[in-house]
């Protein structure tokens, strides 16, 4: 089963707008990940956020992550077309696998 | 480098049948994963390889799904008797890691199809 839900679902915006999605999840966990999956070169990882952090940065990436609230947050600024993509949070409790959340489509117009 | 492959890319089964789908992780990538992923969802955790060893599998739906890593690197997810629900995309991921902590390299997926 899903850990959690984005939001929101899909995401339509402009190229050089900021695009900002959520990602909550249901229990404790040792790290969030984000994933980007495209038909083009599937899943690929983006950045990583340890429980203990509370921002991070990544090129046009920054990752936010409350613990108290179990909420992250995805901002990717100066959007370009080729972000268009579905965009996965993942958790990780401490055990290997990851549990991924529900995915938010993101649609980046020229 | 040459990332995670998978084959075959496309599968069509017919109900009843059984298939078996490969994946070739990263060389030296210690984990390998297997995840099922629905049409419109995110993947779902089937199973956990540590080199040979099956350490967790725990998401495999029923006993008709089996999974192999016989010499800790290629692995095999084998589906007996196919039914519908079990129409998805496959993905499997290694690290070169305990997985813990560490990102996953995913491959390309195999799109199965249960007519």
């Amino acid at each position: 089963s899903q850990q959690g839900e984005e939001d929101p679902q899909a995401l339509s915006i402009q190229e050089g707008e900021n695009a900002t999605m959520n990602c909550s999840y249901k229990t404790s966990i040792n790290n969030l990940q984000w994933y980007r999956q495209n038909s083009g070169r599937g899943l690929v990882h983006l950045i990583l956020i340890r429980s203990n952090e509370r921002e991070k940065h990544s090129g046009r990436l920054r990752v936010t992550l409350d613990t108290s609230k179990k909420s992250s947050s995805l901002l990717i600024t100066a959007s370009r077309a080729a972000d268009t993509a579905s965009y996965f949070c993942a958790t990780n409790t401490g055990f290997q696998k990851l549990v991924f959340g529900t995915g938010t489509r993101l649609l980046v117009s020229p | 480098g040459a990332g995670v492959s998978q084959s075959p890319r496309y599968k069509v089964a017919k109900r009843g049948q059984d298939v078996a789908l490969r994946c070739d992780p990263i060389s030296g990538h210690v984990s390998l994963f297997w995840y099922q992923q629905a049409l419109g969802q995110g993947p779902e955790f089937l199973t956990y390889f540590q080199n040979e060893a099956q350490l967790d599998k725990s998401g495999l739906p029923s006993d008709r799904f089996f999974a192999e890593r016989p010499e800790g690197s290629v692995s095999t997810l084998k589906i007996q008797r196919t039914q519908q629900e079990d129409s998805a995309v496959y993905l499997c991921a290694s690290s070169d890691r305990d997985g813990v902590s560490y990102e996953q390299y995913f491959g390309p997926g195999t799109r199965l199809t249960v007519t």
